[in-house]
């Protein structure tokens, strides 16, 4: 069973920082990897969407990149603010159905 | 617009009396399907349908049941919900396509307490 971890599970930068989420999957047979933010007691935006035979996809400030034979995918979120915070979550769709399979997120806080 | 539409938002019930969330989307996708989020565990499937009339169980089914009997409609139903499937519910759609290889879009959840 695909078997999705992110680290880290919380994370606090002053705002104006770079930063890198990881995300780790166990199997490397996917379809594609999803990025999404999860702000508190709310539903899920998709941020950014990795086909397999994809090396990296970008929105405005933020840039996911996969490496599908390592097993790992990182969300690059530049010049942070307050407003980024939130929860990340990375879900990895497996050649195996089509379920997503989550991670548990990383918690994000952006200090002003 | 292009949505998920969860209903309620947020309900607090008693145990045993049979619930139903309702989740419609306008995408004309065949596949969808249900998640729970819990603290710790992450968000887990319990159900999925690759179309009208077909479904399947997911990771966590016990307790659930859901129905497609139209292509955008596909109620979670709790027929005798218990305090432990207290959680925020997601609902989620996509298209099917050859090769899985289609974004998947999520509703604004459904906070459920039983108590």
């Amino acid at each position: 069973k695909q078997e999705v971890t992110q680290i880290p599970a919380a994370l606090s930068v002053p705002e104006g920082e770079n930063l890198v989420l990881n995300c780790s999957f166990t199997d490397s047979a996917i379809y594609n990897l999803q990025w999404f933010r999860q702000d508190p007691g709310k539903g899920l935006t998709s941020l950014l969407l990795i086909q397999s035979s994809q090396r990296e996809q970008t929105s405005g400030r933020l840039n996911a990149s996969l490496d599908k034979s390592s097993g790992r995918s990182t969300l690059y979120i530049a010049a942070s603010q307050p407003g980024d915070s939130a929860t990340y979550l990375c879900a990895v769709n497996s050649n195996s159905g089509y379920a997503l399979n989550f991670g548990k997120g990383t918690s994000l806080l952006v200090t002003p | 617009e292009a949505q998920v539409t969860q209903n309620p938002r947020y309900l607090i019930t008693v145990t045993g009396k049979k619930l139903t969330v309702t989740c419609s989307q306008n995408m004309n996708h065949e596949y969808m399907s249900w998640y729970r989020q819990d603290p710790g565990l992450g968000l887990r499937q319990i159900y999925y349908s690759m179309n009208v009339e077909v479904t399947d169980k997911g990771d966590v089914p016990e307790g659930y049941k859901v129905s497609r009997k139209e292509k955008r409609n596909f109620p979670l139903i709790l027929e005798s919900p218990s305090p432990n499937q207290t959680s925020l519910y997601f609902c989620a759609s996509r298209p099917y396509r050859t090769g899985g290889d289609t974004e998947a879009f999520f509703g604004q959840g459904t906070r459920l307490t039983v108590v």
